[in-house]
């Protein structure tokens, strides 16, 4: 069955720390990826994706993610942390066969950063 | 505003009620997506539309959901004889022919007392 999975449901750090959240996915064949985030009170916003290509791919506020196909996994990684990024971050999956395909989330990371 | 719309943003209602929303596609989208959240959780999808055949359905969407697109712009979602487990934020979103990333609206919070 196709599925992500979020290891961390609340992750805390202090300014100027670096991030990491992880990501592990399951799904046959190919496969799109993205991550979301919701800031308090705003909607689902795309912060990034991974269609085909470079695996190493860069989002919006400094954010990026990597593609291991090897680990089924597409973590995501920023090197300084700021009070502005906490928000809930949804690491998601869609079949890479169509470019019309529901999107597949994980649970979620809260992510509270203390200034 | 270009973005996804949704109406209304929240809605409480009893149970047994009938409920409906609305959702406006960003507007040069043909296809739009329903999804459902709840808390703690992330989104999980319900339906799906290219123009305006509905060409998938979640098992998640019982007998009491409907979901149309009439026209192939605007898409409704209606619930029949709502249930407490019904309360949910309903999430609407859409995407073009251009990609399969999908943009989000700001979502209906329904309350079930």
């Amino acid at each position: 069955a196709q599925s992500v999975s979020q290891h961390n449901h609340h992750v805390i750090l202090s300014e100027a720390a670096s991030l990491e959240l992880g990501c592990n996915y399951s799904y046959g064949g190919t496969v799109n990826l993205f991550w979301y985030v919701q800031y308090p009170g705003q909607h689902l916003q795309l912060l990034l994706k991974y269609f085909s290509g470079d695996p190493l791919v860069k989002g919006i506020k400094g954010f990026e993610a990597e593609f291991i196909k090897s680990k089924f996994s597409f973590n995501l990684r920023k090197p300084s942390v700021q009070w502005s990024d906490t928000a809930e971050y949804f690491c998601a999956a869609a079949s890479g066969y169509s470019s019309a395909s529901k999107i597949i989330f994980g649970s979620g990371t809260r992510l509270s950063i203390r200034p | 505003d270009t973005g996804v719309s949704q109406d209304p943003r929240h809605k409480i209602t009893k149970r047994g009620q009938n409920v409906t929303f609305r959702c406006d596609p960003i507007s040069e989208h043909n296809r739009l997506y329903w999804y459902r959240q709840t808390l703690g959780q992330g989104p999980e999808f319900l339906t799906y539309f290219q123009n305006e055949a509905q060409l998938e359905k979640s098992r998640l969407l019982s007998d009491r959901f409907s979901a149309e697109r009439p026209k192939g712009s605007f898409s409704t979602l209606e619930i029949q004889r709502t249930e407490q487990g019904d309360s949910a934020m309903y999430l609407c979103a859409s995407s073009s022919y251009r990609g399969p990333e999908q943009f989000f609206g700001p979502g209906t919070r329904l309350t079930v007392l």
